[in-house]
């Protein structure tokens, strides 16, 4: 099984900062890697896909990069709407196995 | 407009059996991979499986391979999760999700709005 090891566990950010969240893979996964928020109550939303492709309706502030083992989610400037819990998940494997992050908890200071 | 609709919130007893379900619109349901996943309270996600609606071709995450059915009816464009016996450790939020088109796409672009499923005595 791929683990995904997110870090850190909660980032506290200001508003009109950026905030970065990490993602590393246990093995390589290519680009094979989204990231998805998750808001209190609600259903995760994704938000990259392929690594570095964002979503329909995705804002521009929300960016990724990376492949093979290492991955980025990047928020250029937070939004307060921004606070949320954030997943990585990888699917890079046929037969299926995917998995995911245990989530970074996306804090507004 | 994608809509994925799942069953209301279940109070089940260790043992009880249990089938929840999840019905999808606005698009051609039966021509892309549904998939199931599970958060338990406080906890990450967890993929349980993935469905092919058009012909019920079903890959389960090994360690819930004979823990859970996945099925679907792509008559009435509905999925299904069941247990014929659940446990304690089944209490958690089920989500079905929807994977984009094209190959090696695991990702999942719409979701329902979760199903709590609470086992207790």
């Amino acid at each position: 099984e791929i683990v995904m090891t997110q870090s850190p566990a909660t980032l506290s950010v200001s508003p009109g900062e950026r905030a970065t969240l990490s993602c590393r893979a246990s093995q390589s996964v290519d680009s094979s890697v989204a990231w998805y928020q998750q808001k209190p109550g609600q259903a995760p939303r994704l938000l990259i896909s392929g690594a570095s492709t964002r979503a329909t309706g995705i804002p521009a502030r929300f960016s990724g990069s990376g492949s093979g083992t290492e991955f980025t989610l990047t928020i250029s400037s937070l939004q307060s709407e921004d606070m949320a819990v954030y997943f990585c998940q990888q699917y890079n494997n046929w037969p299926p196995m995917y998995t995911f992050g245990q989530g970074t908890k996306l804090e507004i200071k | 407009e994608v809509q994925l609709v799942q069953s209301g919130t279940e109070v089940k007893k260790p043992g009880d059996s249990l089938k929840i379900s999840c019905k999808g619109s606005g698009y051609s349901f039966k021509s892309y991979w549904i998939g199931w996943l599970r958060q338990k309270p406080g906890k990450g996600l967890e993929w349980m499986g993935i469905i092919y609606p058009g012909d019920s071709d079903t890959r389960y995450s090994p360690s819930l391979q004979g823990q859970v059915t996945i099925s679907a009816d792509k008559s009435i464009s509905t999925t299904y999760l069941q247990w014929t016996s659940v446990k304690s450790s089944d209490t958690a939020i089920y989500y079905c999700a929807k994977q984009p088109e094209g190959t090696n796409r695991g990702d999942f672009d719409y979701w329902g709005q979760g199903t709590l499923v609470t086992v207790s005595s």
